[in-house]
């Protein structure tokens, strides 16, 4: 079965500092696409960073990079000099290249200390 | 351009009654996701629809719900006779013609709960 495993439910990190979020999927497919959805408390999710699986290098957007380790099985979020309005959920995903059917973790809430 | 519209934001059913929730995707996109939300979890895959059919509707219960995507209006998931497990957020996600692996985007999702 596909699944995705966020371990962390919580987290928090002081402002200005850096925090990781970790995720491991499972899956026997080699060509896929990793994502992190942010949820903040307004509940609309949003895109934050994607990954395609045939790409070795890892995705950056900003503060946000990912560090994806394919035979691992692991994607995790690296936020770099946190803000406030990073305080949100942050969902993992992926989904098998040619389908259409995202499977989704079941999240980290992340808050961001003054 | 507006985003995915769900409407409505808050909806409070007693044991019994209909829920209908309604999602209008982007404009361009003709695939639209439903996703249900339960406390303190993931979102779980319902339903996949495009333009007047259903083409995944493995994670939806058999019974009771229904999910549509007619020709013209909204997507519509349908809800009948709902019970207090159906308490959740419903969100709704839209994405263009691709094959798969692209942004989904989603509306702000509808919370029903069921007195």
């Amino acid at each position: 079965a596909q699944t995705v495993t966020q371990s962390q439910p919580e987290m928090s990190v002081q402002e200005a500092e850096t925090v990781t979020l970790s995720c491991t999927y499972d899956t026997s497919e080699s060509n896929y696409y990793l994502f992190w959805y942010k949820q903040p408390p307004s509940r609309q999710m949003i895109l934050v960073i994607r990954q395609e699986a045939y790409k070795q290098q890892n995705a950056t957007e900003n503060r946000f990079s990912v560090n994806f380790q394919k035979a691992a099985k692991s994607f995790s979020l690296k936020i770099s000099d946190s803000q406030l309005g990073d305080t949100a959920m942050y969902f993992c995903a992926f989904i098998h290249s040619g389908t259409y059917k995202y499977i989704f973790g079941t999240g980290t809430r992340l808050k961001v200390l003054a | 351009n507006a985003g995915v519209m769900q409407n409505p934001r808050h909806l409070v059913r007693r044991r019994g009654q209909e829920a209908r929730l309604r999602c209008s995707p982007m404009k361009g996109h003709s695939h639209v996701y439903w996703y249900r939300q339960l406390p303190e979890e993931g979102l779980k895959f319902m339903v996949y629809l495009q333009k007047e059919n259903i083409i995944d509707e493995s994670g939806m219960p058999k019974e009771r719900f229904s999910a549509e995507f007619p020709k013209e209006g909204p997507s519509i998931l349908r809800i009948q006779q709902v019970v207090r497990g159906d308490s959740a957020a419903y969100f709704c996600a839209s994405s263009p013609p691709s094959r798969g692996g692209g942004e989904l985007f989603f509306g702000e999702g509808s919370r029903l709960t069921v007195l």
